[in-house]
C-alpha cells in the first residue's frame, strides 16, 4: 500500500526557520511534490523533486533522498502569511503518465509573532 | 494562460439529495483532469481522473460518479448524497511540467 507520513502541526516564530519532514513508502516513485494550502483554499504548487538533493527557491527549499524515502521542506525567514498547511505528495508510478498523486495528510504550520 | 474554474464554492445539501459539481479548464486542450476530495484532517484523496472525453477512471468505490462531456469540462455527480460525502472537493488538471493545478474548491456539507 501507499504510506506518506508528515507531522500534524508545527509552530514557529516570525523570522525563524522550520523544517517539515515527509517520509514515504509507495509502490514506485517518480517524483515528490510540496504544496501550500491556506484554510479553505486550493493547494498551490511549491516544489518538485525527482532526483536526490536540495532544490532552492527563494525562502523555500526542498530536499529529497530516494534511498531513504525521505523529503523535507525548509521554510526560512518565516512570515505570518506562511501560516498554512503544507502537503507532501508522491507520484508513485513512472509508467502512469496520468499524473496521479498520493498525498500526505498535511502539516499545519502556525507562525507566531 | 491556463485557468481552471470550479463552482459552486460552498454547498449545503440534505442527505439523499442529488449533487452536481462542475469544473472547466481554459487555455489548454485535451488536459488530464482529476477530482480530489479532502475530508477534515485528512489528505487529498483521488476520486476520479480522465484523460479525454468520455474516459473516466475511478480510484475508490463510492457513492459518486464523474463524467467528461466535453474536452475541458469535468463533472462530479451523485444521485443520493450520504453524510460521508461531506468534504472539500477539488478539481485539478496536470500541466506539461508535471504540476497539478487546482481549482478553488467546493466545500460540501451534507446534513
Amino acid at each position: 500500500g501507499q504510506n506518506i507520513d508528515q507531522p500534524t502541526e508545527m509552530t514557529a516564530t516570525e523570522g525563524a526557520i522550520v523544517q517539515i519532514n515527509c517520509t514515504y513508502q509507495t509502490s514506485g516513485f517518480n517524483g515528490l511534490f510540496w504544496y501550500q494550502q491556506h484554510a479553505g483554499e486550493a493547494p498551490t504548487f511549491l516544489s518538485y523533486n525527482v532526483l536526490d538533493g536540495l532544490e532552492e527557491k527563494g525562502r523555500f527549499s526542498s530536499f529529497l533522498s530516494r534511498s531513504k524515502g525521505y523529503s523535507y521542506l525548509l521554510l526560512k525567514e518565516l512570515q505570518m502569511k506562511d501560516s498554512a498547511s503544507y502537503l507532501c505528495a508522491v507520484r508513485p508510478s513512472s509508467t502512469d503518465s496520468w499524473g496521479k498523486l498520493q498525498f500526505g495528510a498535511g502539516t499545519q504550520v502556525v507562525v507566531t509573532p | 494562460s491556463q485557468t481552471i474554474h470550479q463552482w459552486p464554492a460552498t454547498l449545503v445539501q440534505p442527505v439523499g439529495s442529488p449533487l452536481s459539481l462542475e469544473c472547466t479548464v481554459e487555455g489548454t486542450s485535451n488536459p488530464n483532469l482529476y477530482w480530489y476530495r479532502q475530508a477534515a484532517g485528512r489528505g487529498l484523496q483521488l476520486l476520479f481522473y480522465s484523460v479525454g472525453i468520455g474516459q473516466i477512471s475511478s480510484e475508490v468505490p463510492q457513492n459518486l460518479s464523474a463524467s467528461r462531456p466535453q474536452d475541458r469540462q469535468f463533472i462530479l455527480s451523485s444521485k443520493k448524497l450520504l453524510l460521508s460525502d461531506s468534504g472539500f472537493y477539488l478539481c485539478a488538471w496536470k500541466g506539461s511540467n508535471e504540476k497539478l493545478f487546482f481549482g478553488s474548491g467546493t466545500q460540501l456539507s451534507v446534513l
